[in-house]
């Protein structure tokens, strides 16, 4: 099976800018995850989807942060504006949702440089 | 909320040779799933074992298996035969075992795993 995807892979915009990444889950896999993980941590979720209903954005910064996932199935999450501490790998992640064993799928991400 | 603590940040194994890596974790359910993830310099998160809470056999995956002390709340990865390939960033994960907001993954920060000739 084709695994998630993302794009854009690298990204280097200036503090302030707005900057959007693009993930497609595995076929058939209603859950979908946002991760950010900055240099030398462990990933940190930021939204999680179940179909196209938001699950859980608790750990989201929703003044500057944005997720939509339409007719659940891609997902498109957006930075506006962005700052220094933005500077991260986006991970974007799907499972199956009554697999709870199976951890996730992930994508290779985006990193994001902020200068 | 469940944490993961991972105290080694970096580990060196000579090829050929067994390694260890650490996890603890605190959670006061009894119904969850724990998991190791390799992060080669590609960034992407790949599974390598899983274990489920409720078995007390230690899971194993070729090389690799697990150590899952239930009481001790300690789930620690040993890596066999240590490869070139092995040579990454692996972390420790967490997932509650009831679904809805529950059913994310918390990690660890992670140890790098070095091999040398």
């Amino acid at each position: 099976e084709a695994g998630v995807a993302q794009s854009p892979r690298y990204k280097i915009i200036e503090k302030r800018q707005s900057v959007a990444f693009w993930c497609n889950p595995i076929s058939g896999h209603a859950t979908l995850y946002w991760y950010q993980q900055i240099l030398g941590q462990g990933p940190k979720l930021l939204i999680q989807f179940q179909n196209n209903g938001v699950v859980d954005d608790s750990q989201l910064p929703k003044d500057r942060f944005s997720a939509e996932r339409l007719k659940g199935v891609d997902s498109t999450l957006k930075i506006q504006p962005a700052k220094l501490e933005d500077s991260a790998v986006y991970l974007c992640a799907s499972s199956f949702s009554g697999q709870l064993s199976y951890g996730y799928t992930f994508g290779s991400g985006t990193r994001l440089t902020v200068v | 909320a469940q944490t993961v603590t991972q105290s080694q940040p970096e580990m060196s194994v000579q090829e050929a040779e067994t390694v260890t890596l650490s996890c603890t974790y605190d959670t006061s359910e009894s119904d969850y799933y724990l998991f190791w993830y390799k992060q080669p310099p590609s960034r992407q998160m790949i599974l390598v074992i899983r274990q489920e809470a409720y078995k007390q056999q230690n899971a194993t995956e070729n090389r690799f298996s697990v150590n899952f002390q239930k009481a001790a709340k300690s789930f620690s990865l040993k890596i066999s035969d240590s490869q070139l390939g092995d040579a990454a960033m692996y972390f420790c994960a967490y997932r509650s075992g009831y679904t809805g907001t529950a059913s994310k993954l918390t990690f660890g920060t992670g140890t790098r795993l070095q091999v040398t000739l």
